[in-house]
């Protein structure tokens, strides 16, 4: 099993520009998230999935949108980014209250 | 809601000495607790978990918690540490739906 992978792995963007940070488990677990995390601040969700064709927002939302179609798939997309959204981002599944697991992590700067 | 305090952003200690990370935690619901160990530009990995039954839980390299209820506590101990175990540290509450709320950390920094 390969986990849970993240690409890209580094990311630089100007502001305004879009882009998607892509998220993929072969666990079969129906609960996905996305974090982001920044100096001081531990790790803040974004939005979270317990299933194909349902998502909910979590902590820090704003500027930020999900979908779920497959299991397997959980994509983040920031349709125009800030240079607020500079940061580490951590997406994570599981299931049934226990533990997470998480992928590597993708650095994006926003100049 | 829920919440997690750690109040300790830093703490040095020296190699083969014993350490104590603090968490502390509030919530509504009966929690699910654990802690995460990140390494320097990687994600983060379980070292331990609590979920029910004996509030004394172990990890394979030695690290425990205790789990009090009474002080809504989740402190990280282990009593003699590595160079190893040079890591930032983070304390998460889970009770309802898998979501976890994350403490803000704790930088392990073990010197020779």
């Amino acid at each position: 099993n390969a986990g849970v992978t993240q690409t890209p792995k580094f990311q630089v963007l100007k502001t305004g520009q879009s882009m998607t940070l892509q998220c993929a488990q072969d666990m079969n677990h129906e609960y996905m998230s996305w974090y982001r995390q920044d100096p001081g601040m531990g790790l803040r969700l974004i939005h979270y999935s317990v299933g194909a064709g349902i998502t909910d927002q979590g902590e820090v939302p704003n500027g930020y949108n999900v979908s779920r179609s497959t299991t397997e798939d959980f994509p983040l997309r920031l349709l125009s980014a800030a240079p607020s959204q500079t940061s580490v981002y951590f997406c994570a599944s599981g299931q049934n209250n226990n533990e997470q697991f998480f992928g590597p992590g993708t650095r994006l700067t926003v100049l | 809601a829920q919440s997690v305090t750690q109040l300790d952003s830093q703490v040095p200690v020296f190699e083969e000495a014993p350490v104590e990370l603090r968490c502390n935690y509030s919530s509504s619901v009966s929690v699910y607790l654990f802690w995460y160990v990140q390494y320097p530009n990687q994600g983060l990995q379980l070292l331990l978990k609590y979920l029910s039954g004996s509030t004394l839980v172990e990890s394979i390299n030695g690290f425990e918690a205790e789990f009090n209820k009474s002080q809504t506590s989740f402190h990280l101990r282990k009593p003699s540490v590595h160079i190893s175990d040079t890591a930032e540290y983070f304390c998460a509450v889970g009770g309802g739906g898998n979501k976890l709320t994350f403490g803000t950390g704790t930088q392990l920094k073990v010197e020779l």
